[in-house]
């Protein structure tokens, strides 16, 4: 079974500069998160989705970040425009169960972005 | 916010030695799950836990869930080269409009040496 699917792997921008990620879900999976892993840190929950519907964005800092699930599958998740602070693994996750007390999360591998 | 702390931070030990780590929470949670994170991956899940006391194994690892469901507990034993990474704790609080969100600790770095 293919696992969640993040790309790029990288990406280096420069401050004020815009940057998007891409995410693939597992198949069948309803639920996506995405996640932000500063250096040092936890990951940190920006936003999650319910097949195309937003559950829980109380995290995400509006003034600059948006994500889209327009379809319920893929995800993508723009930052404009970018900060210094910004810098972090941005880790994509997805799960089969509705919310409930056994839900599992799958990661992907994330894409690390640098902000210069 | 409910906050999550790990120890030890890092950890170094000799291959073959038996590790442990833990995870205390400010709050009550319903759901410990323990992480293993490579450097350039995103965290695989080891080990779920689901009620107070549970005790559960994967293979050389050992994890529980505390009484006071404020903490849990991981163990490795008889430590290998490929377990290092970072161990983070999750936890899944109760009785909040976002009952399922996780919230991740700051993870413990092992090191294995020869």
């Amino acid at each position: 079974e293919a696992g969640v699917a993040q790309s790029p792997r990288y990406k280096i921008i420069e401050k004020r500069q815009s940057v998007a990620f891409w995410c693939n879900p597992i198949s069948g999976h309803a639920t996506l998160y995405w996640y932000q892993q500063i250096l040092g840190q936890g990951p940190k929950l920006l936003i999650q989705f319910q097949n195309n519907g937003v559950v829980d964005d109380s995290q995400l800092p509006k003034d600059r970040f948006s994500a889209e699930r327009l379809k319920g599958v893929d995800s993508t998740l723009k930052i404009q425009p970018a900060k210094l602070e910004d810098s972090a693994v941005y880790l994509c996750a997805s799960s089969s169960a509705l919310q409930g007390y056994n839900e599992k999360l799958f990661f992907g591998s994330g894409t690390q972005l640098s902000v210069l | 916010g409910q906050q999550l702390n790990q120890s030890p931070q890092s950890m170094f030990i000799q291959e073959g030695e038996d590790v442990s780590m833990n995870c205390t929470s400010s709050s009550i949670f319903n759901t410990w799950l323990w992480y293993k994170q490579d450097p350039g991956e995103g965290p695989v899940l080891l080990i779920a836990l689901y009620k107070a006391g549970e005790l559960t194994s994967n293979g050389r690892l050992t994890a529980q869930f505390g009484i006071t469901r404020k903490d849990s507990f991981l163990n490795i034993s008889a430590s290998i080269p490929s377990d290092v990474g970072i161990y983070f704790c999750a936890g899944r609080g109760i009785n909040t409009g976002t009952a399922s969100k996780l919230t991740f600790g700051t993870g413990t770095r092992l090191q294995v040496t020869l």
